[in-house]
């Protein structure tokens, strides 16, 4: 079975500040790792995955994630973040291999950019 | 292309009551997942469906079923309506369900039980 643990509920910071929002999972077997952004009022929107390779992910708006297997983490950061940047973020993993498309996700971190 | 699609938007309804929520899946996709959001469970998965299959089903009471038919759309149906059966659900399609496959997810059907 597999966990995902987002410890940050919420994230305030400010305008053009870096921000780093952390994922830590838990998983018996090998898996690929996702961040999703959820607009309000919105369906989730991938924002990059980790599927195999360089440990290092970009994905679109500027974020990008590295892969730690040591640690179980899948930590997502952004130089220099938007107000546009404020929605709630979802890590999220998927049984590598596996004859399902099932996601398991964490409680999800609220990145709140003030002006 | 048009992305997944979820009727209705918004939904009321009374404690007893069933329901049933539809989605259209991006043309050519024949994998459909169904998730159930709500503030205090978070994210959970309900079901997946490939070429009108039942591939994986998450945790729920059996007052939870879906199915999807020859043209990959699906549904679910929820019956004797709780109040704690309030939440936005998300409907999920993509390629198929070996190896990896993009999710695209729609905007989702929000459920209000009263």
């Amino acid at each position: 079975a597999q966990s995902v643990t987002q410890l940050d509920s919420q994230v305030p910071v400010f305008e053009e500040a870096p921000v780093e929002l952390r994922c830590n999972y838990s998983s018996s077997v090998s898996v690929y790792l996702f961040w999703y952004v959820q607009y309000p009022n919105q369906g989730l929107q991938l924002l990059l995955k980790y599927l195999s390779g360089s440990t290092l992910v970009k994905g679109i708006n500027g974020f990008e994630a590295e892969f730690n297997k040591s640690q179980t983490s899948f930590h997502l950061r952004k130089p220099s973040v938007h107000i546009s940047d404020t929605a709630e973020y979802f890590c999220a993993v998927s049984e590598h291999g596996g004859a399902t498309n099932k996601l398991i996700f964490g409680t999800g971190t609220l990145l709140a950019v003030q002006p | 292309k048009a992305g997944v699609t979820q009727t209705p938007r918004y939904l009321i309804k009374t404690r007893g009551q069933q329901v049933t929520l539809s989605c259209s899946p991006i043309s050519g996709h024949r994998s459909v997942s169904w998730y159930q959001q709500t503030p205090g469970q978070g994210l959970q998965f309900l079901f997946e469906y490939f070429s009108e299959t039942q591939r994986n089903k998450g945790n729920f009471p059996g007052r939870f079923s879906g199915r999807q038919f020859s043209n990959s759309r699906s549904e679910m149906n929820v019956s004797t309506l709780e109040l704690g059966d309030s939440a936005l659900y998300l409907c999920a399609s993509s390629l198929a369900t070996s190896s990896y496959n993009e999710q695209f997810f729609g905007p989702g059907t929000r459920l209000t039980v009263l």
